[in-house]
């Protein structure tokens, strides 16, 4: 099973900063199965890249995903305050059976 | 528009048993497998199962293995999560969600599920 770990843990940042949010895998995943989600309290996760660059219906481009074999990483160019909430990068991996997992999530907090 | 509606959480004793239903509506429901996920609070997300969009391949993670059932009913658009033997640790706010080439673009609002004594 691959354990995706994600850095850092949580980010206190500014409006209008730069972020870099880091997902590393346990081994190699296929880059068409790597996704990133925001989640905020009481909502559901959204979707905001899938096959590790392609935003999602509807997302800003401030946010772009990039990486290969066991990194990846989700960018957003300028925080909005909207964008503080958890983000989560999750793998598909199948073989016997599939098996879907999920980073530990990274918060970004307003500083 | 694509809705997923899911229902029938609440508190359970240890042992007891509960089914979640996860209602579709705005696509063609019986073309796409679907997931169940969780999240246990103050953690993150977990998979629970997935199930082909026939429903005749049903997996599940190890932790819920010979408890959970997850079934599907497409005339009804319907898709069920039926928890047996639950236990405390299986306290979770659980999601329904469309699966589309290894990610899910659509979820529920999530019903949440405390086992508890």
């Amino acid at each position: 099973e691959i354990v995706l770990t994600q850095s850092p843990g949580t980010l206190a940042l500014s409006p209008g900063e730069r972020v870099t949010l880091s997902c590393r895998a346990s081994q190699s995943v296929i880059s068409n199965y790597l996704a990133w989600y925001q989640q905020k309290p009481g909502q559901a996760p959204r979707l905001l890249i899938h096959g590790t660059s392609n935003r999602a219906t509807g997302i800003p481009d401030r946010f772009s995903g990039s990486g290969s074999g066991t990194d990846f990483t989700l960018t957003i160019s300028r925080l909005e305050p909207e964008d503080f909430a958890v983000y989560y990068c999750q793998q598909f991996g199948s073989g016997n059976s599939p098996r879907y997992s999920f980073g530990q999530g990274t918060k970004l907090e307003i500083k | 528009e694509v809705q997923l509606v899911e229902s029938g959480g609440g508190l359970v004793k240890p042992g007891g048993s509960l089914r979640l239903s996860c209602v579709a509506s705005g696509f063609s429901f019986s073309t796409y497998s679907m997931n169940w996920f969780r999240r246990v609070p103050g953690k993150g997300l977990d998979w629970v199962s997935s199930i082909t969009w026939s429903g005749d391949e049903v997996y599940y993670a190890d932790s819920v293995k010979g408890r959970f059932t997850n079934f599907r009913n497409n005339a009804k658009n319907s898709l069920y999560l039926q928890m047996d033997s639950l236990r405390a640790e299986d306290t979770a706010v659980y999601y329904c969600a469309r699966l589309l080439n290894g990610y899910h673009e659509y979820w529920g609002q999530g019903t949440l599920v405390t086992v508890s004594s």
